[in-house]
């Protein structure tokens, strides 16, 4: 069965901290991507990756950094985390359609 | 701009009865749709997808038209359950120039028992 992970549901962090958020997939998929889940306005492309150490900014790169440094594993990295960030995080993968993970639900104080 | 819209923020059906769930386009390069399904607290699921070659493709109670003319699609659930409440996305890519989907605001279903 086809599996995307994300290491952490919920966290909470305050207003200039580092944010790490890890996402794992077991699928053997070359594509890879973030986005941020906000209430009435969807679902927002943030990254994506294409191939290990490849990205592309989606809709939404500001404040936002990504590494792709094994095929299987996509983190999604906030410098300084702003009030601003608090939202849910999704990571998927495809190869045709998009699989999604269960979500990271952050809180910026 | 949003190039894929979900005018009808939330809908309520009751239980038994057909729930349609509607999407719009504006870019006419896009050639695959998806809906998604998705929970409070959880990722979205995929519910079930078409490409732009087809008109209409099932899956057991769920059904997705489209109509390139119109830039509409939408998603038939025959017949609804109270299990069926849930946030519903739609989808759409241009295969041909990239990987990204573009999704909607969601429309939240209610099913009434």
């Amino acid at each position: 069965d086809v599996k995307v992970t994300q290491s952490s549901r919920y966290l909470v962090k305050r207003t200039g901290e580092k944010v790490f958020l890890e996402c794992v997939q077991d699928m053997d998929h070359e594509n890879m991507f973030w986005y941020r889940q906000d209430p009435g306005l969807g679902l927002r492309l943030i990254y994506f990756s294409y191939d290990v150490k490849m990205k592309e900014k989606g809709d939404i790169p500001e404040g936002y950094s990504v590494s792709r440094e094994k095929k299987e594993r996509f983190s999604l990295i906030l410098e300084s985390a702003s009030t601003n960030q608090t939202s849910m995080y999704l990571c998927a993968s495809r190869y045709w359609e998009l699989f999604f993970g269960e979500g990271s639900r952050l809180t910026v104080l | 701009d949003q190039q894929v819209k979900q005018n009808s923020p939330s809908l309520s059906v009751q239980e038994g009865r057909i729930s349609i769930l509607n999407c719009d386009y504006t870019n006419s390069m896009f050639d695959y749709f998806l809906w998604y399904k998705k929970y409070p607290a959880e990722g979205p699921t995929f519910l079930i997808s078409i490409s732009s070659i087809k008109d209409k493709n099932e899956d057991g109670r769920f059904t997705v038209f489209l109509n390139k003319s119109a830039k509409h699609l939408s998603l038939h659930i025959v017949p609804s359950q109270p299990g069926d409440s849930a946030v519903y996305f739609c989808a759409a890519s241009d295969t041909n120039t990239g990987n990204q989907f573009y999704f909607g605001t969601g429309t939240s279903l209610t099913v009434i028992p």
